[in-house]
């Protein structure tokens, strides 16, 4: 079965400073992974997505992802922080293509930015 | 392009009371799918329709959630009787039949079970 798990339930960093959230996957077989944002009292938006191409993956609003594949790691970044960067990201693991093409989400991290 | 709708937005109810909330998925997606969110947790996958068809409903609870999809467009989803720990933010996602890697998600309707 696939799941991710996302390291730190909460992560500040100051504006202007450089962003990392984490995430480590765990599937039997190559994943597609996924980060989505959602900022309060709205839905998730899909920031970027990783489906056997590329391994660094460039997405919206400057962030960026790459897969790890020895590491089972699939970590977002961020160059520099703005301060309407911050909201709650999750990362998600899905086998589409197979008979199971759900989407399983991380319990997700929520990122503050200080001035 | 109008994106997906959902409504209430909010909803109060006491336990052992039943609820519905209703979603319109993006003009021609096929797939629409009914996530719960509980707080501090990512949303789980509840029921997943193609069309007016259901595809995967294996974690939805039967015995007190159903959703239905009658032509194949907009879709309900309802609690009879609610529990307490149906307190949740129900989202509702739609995505085009042939990419279902990249899915829309409506605003949520936030329930609190008293």
């Amino acid at each position: 079965a696939q799941s991710v798990t996302q390291l730190g339930s909460h992560v500040s960093v100051s504006e202007g400073a450089l962003v990392l959230l984490r995430c480590n996957y765990s599937s039997s077989v190559p994943p597609y992974l996924f980060w989505y944002v959602q900022y309060p009292n709205q839905g998730l938006q899909l920031l970027l997505k990783y489906t056997s191409a590329a391994t660094l993956v460039k997405g919206i609003n400057g962030f960026e992802a790459e897969f790890k594949k020895s590491e089972t790691s699939f970590h977002l970044t961020k160059p520099s922080a703005h301060m309407s960067d911050a909201a709650e990201y999750f990362c998600a693991v899905s086998l589409f293509g197979s008979s199971a093409s759900k989407i399983i989400f991380g319990s997700g991290t929520r990122l503050s930015i200080r001035p | 392009e109008a994106g997906v709708a959902q409504s209430p937005r909010y909803k109060i109810i006491e336990k052992r009371q039943s609820v519905a909330f209703w979603c319109n998925p993006i003009s021609g997606h096929a797939t629409l799918y009914w996530y719960q969110q509980i707080l501090g947790q990512g949303p789980k996958l509840l029921i997943q329709f193609q069309n007016n068809g259901v595809v995967d409903d294996s974690q939805l609870p039967k015995d007190r959630f159903s959703a239905e999809r009658l032509k194949g467009v907009d879709s309900t989803l309802k609690i009879q009787p609610a529990k307490l720990e149906d307190s949740a933010v129900y989202l509702c996602a739609s995505s085009l039949a042939g990419d279902p890697e990249t899915q829309y998600f409506g605003p949520g309707t936030r329930l609190l079970v008293l």
